[in-house]
């Protein structure tokens, strides 16, 4: 079935490098995609979100890129701060009511 | 002002036992969101309640999962004789609006979620 996915499931950074968190989908359909951030032991946190007829959103340190004719999403991070480590999620909304979520990739950040 | 809370943050039930998850959105929004997260695994939707109706049960993995939302605003999922299957954090969301073009999209607010451990 179509699902929502990502390449990597562990991503080692430098504190302070950027990070580039890569996420790719298979419904051509999906028209609107949102990155969570969750940290242990609590809820999904939203960090932005992109409609399909946009390429590029930056929000507070963020960036999220879309390419439609690949059908991959990427989340970018400046600076890497401990406080970013944690899992992240890029989710779409694929035709149902609820959002249909990849299975995350955990986030280190290396002092 | 406060988030969506969820209750218990802990629950355990001996399997066959009956459980009840409880949701309060954030006051005004209009949409609630169940979603169950496996151990690694990203969160998957169960149902969608706009105000006190239950548009989308489509994710409800058995009929043993039962949702309600009588005045629109909390929520209770109820599990019925739990299996050890059932062993999940139970995530509820909440948005502001309902849907637009036919589909509640919009931005989501989580809660912490409801560990649950069936024995």
């Amino acid at each position: 079935g179509e699902s929502v996915g990502l390449h990597l499931p562990t991503l080692s950074v430098q504190e302070g490098d950027n990070s580039i968190i890569n996420c790719a989908y298979s419904n051509s359909a999906s028209d609107y995609f949102i990155w969570y951030k969750q940290e242990s032991g609590k809820g999904p946190q939203f960090i932005i979100d992109i409609r399909s007829n946009m390429d590029k959103r930056q929000g507070q340190r963020v960036t999220v890129l879309l390419n439609k004719t690949v059908k991959h999403l990427s989340l970018q991070i400046a600076a890497t701060q401990p406080g970013d480590s944690a899992v992240y999620f890029c989710a779409d909304w694929g035709g149902a009511d609820g959002l249909t979520f990849g299975k995350g990739t955990h986030l280190i950040i290396q002092p | 002002g406060a988030g969506v809370s969820q209750s218990p943050r802990y629950k355990v039930a001996k399997r066959g036992q009956d459980v009840a998850l409880r949701c309060d959105p954030i006051s005004g929004h209009v949409s609630l969101f169940w979603y169950q997260q496996a151990l690694g695994q990203g969160p998957e939707f169960l149902t969608y309640f706009q105000n006190e109706a239950q548009l989308d049960k489509s994710g409800l993995p058995s009929d043993r999962f039962f949702a309600e939302r009588p005045e629109g605003s909390v929520s209770t999922l109820k599990i019925q004789r739990t299996q050890q299957e059932d062993s999940a954090v139970y995530l509820c969301a909440s948005s502001l609006t309902s849907r637009v073009g036919g589909r509640a999209k919009n931005i989501q607010y989580f809660g912490a979620g409801t560990r649950l451990s069936v024995l």
